[in-house]
């Protein structure tokens, strides 16, 4: 079993869908969650941080269910600019090193 | 804003050759990585470093070794570049507990 997985999609959705992608995480002693955003033949870089109590950052919404070992991110209005590849990342420790998920493609269409 | 610098963005060796790719942080930060990606597989871990002259193995370090001879700098060999070790190599950098920012990536194609 991975210790990150996603749905790798491709998720294609019209400008305007509000779109959720889902992960889940096999170790339960992870300590830190983060979603990165990876355009075509661009490195992934980072795009918010998951808290337990849920976090936003205007049109993105990122929940954690630790006793599920599940993250979410939802993107609501979706727009062209977004499409991209979306990576479910979890930490084991304070030591900083990051366990990728395979990425969930998102394609939003005209 | 923290900047990761990975000396090529392309490269092209001969199998056999010896490839150094180099990666420059200029945050002082702790822990550096290198990564391969690759479709379908994904992100995964060569090596790492916590302080200089420290490294650990990551997944995949056969046919790989690192340097950090200082904070700022990590380098990955490629002792015997094989085809198979085409790919895009991630350098990446974090102070601890935090998320990385990457490099640019090197593709790297051994013919």
């Amino acid at each position: 079993r991975k210790e990150v997985e996603q749905d790798p999609g491709p998720f294609n959705v019209p400008e305007g869908a509000t779109v959720a992608f889902n992960c889940t995480y096999s170790n339960s002693a992870s300590q830190s969650f983060f979603w990165y955003r990876q355009d075509c033949r661009k490195e992934p870089k980072l795009l918010m941080s998951v808290y337990s109590s849920g976090n936003e950052d205007g049109r993105f919404t990122a929940q954690l269910n630790r006793a599920s070992q599940y993250i979410s991110l939802l993107i609501r209005d979706s727009k062209l600019s977004d499409s991209a590849t979306y990576l479910c990342v979890v930490t084991l420790s304070n030591t900083g090193k990051l366990i990728f998920g395979q990425g969930t493609t998102l394609q939003v269409k005209p | 804003d923290v900047k990761v610098t990975q000396s090529s963005r392309y490269l092209v060796k001969r199998t056999g050759e010896k490839v150094f790719l180099e990666c420059v942080q200029d945050m002082d930060h702790e822990n550096m990585f290198w990564y391969r990606q690759d479709p379908g597989l994904g992100l995964r871990l060569i090596y790492f470093s916590y302080d200089v002259k420290m490294k650990e193995k990551g997944d995949i370090p056969e046919g790989y070794s690192v340097s950090r001879e200082k904070k700022e700098r990590f380098s990955l060999i490629l002792e015997s570049a094989s085809t198979n070790q085409t790919s895009m190599y991630l350098c990446a950098s974090s102070p601890s507990g935090y998320g990385y920012t990457f490099g640019s990536g090197t593709r790297l194609t051994v013919v």
